[in-house]
């Protein structure tokens, strides 16, 4: 199974300051038909995950564009440019490159300082 | 619009069985693959189980191997996960996300959970 390793566990931010999230997968995530299948979620409590990102940068509707997402092969990273108070949550990275089974990261916890 | 409603869950003793549901509308169904995904209160997200749209291929996660079956009726819009053999580590939040279809990649709808107690 392909291990998710996120860094850190636990992100205090300042608000309008920028904040970072990495991720990083046991082998590389680029599947044979040449995309790469890494997700990003945000969970804010109490709700759903939420899907932010999938293969590696696209945004999802409705996603601000202060989130974006950036790597590849076997390193990962989640950007949020200026973090307001809505951001708090839990966010996770997801690969669907080597499945079974679909494996996620232990998440990152971002709470406002 | 896309929503996914999970009901069945409940408090159950270890051992016994329940079966979850999940009720979709706003999209063609039977179109998508359809995924089950649990969270442990307080813990992190752990993929269950996935099923074709057709329903002819599926898989489990090895936690759950041999107990837990995934299924769907697609003239119901109505996805299932039968959870036999249950035990305390089973305790969870159960999400049902929509999965892949051509053009689309999986789990960009959640639903909002229902909860499995497993406790004596």
């Amino acid at each position: 199974d392909v291990v998710m390793t996120q860094s850190p566990l636990s992100l205090p931010v300042t608000l309008g300051q920028p904040a970072s999230i990495s991720c990083r997968s046991s082998q590389s995530l680029l599947h044979t038909d040449g995309n790469t299948y890494l997700n990003w979620f945000q969970q804010r409590p109490g709700q759903s995950p939420r899907r932010l990102i999938y293969m590696v940068s696209n945004r999802d509707s409705g996603v601000p564009d202060r989130f974006s997402g950036s790597g590849s092969g076997t390193d990962f990273t989640l950007k949020i440019s200026r973090v307001e108070a809505e951001d708090v949550g839990v966010y996770y990275c997801m690969q669907g490159t080597h499945w079974p089974p679909w494996t996620f990261g232990q998440g990152t916890k971002v709470e406002i300082k | 619009q896309v929503q996914l409603v999970e009901s069945g869950g409940g408090v159950v003793q270890p051992g016994r069985s329940l079966r979850l549901s999940c009720s979709a509308s706003g999209f063609t169904f039977s179109s998508y693959g359809m995924h089950w995904v649990r969270q442990a209160p307080g813990k992190g997200l752990e993929w269950v189980a996935v099923i074709w749209p057709d329903g002819s291929d599926k898989y489990h996660a090895d936690s759950v191997k041999g107990r837990f079956t995934i299924s769907r009726d697609n003239s119901k819009n109505t996805l299932y996960l039968q959870m036999n053999s249950l035990r305390v580590e089973d305790t969870a939040l159960y999400y049902c996300a929509r999965g892949y279809t051509s053009g689309s990649y999986p789990f960009a709808y959640w639903g909002q959970g229902t909860l499995v107690t497993v406790s004596s």
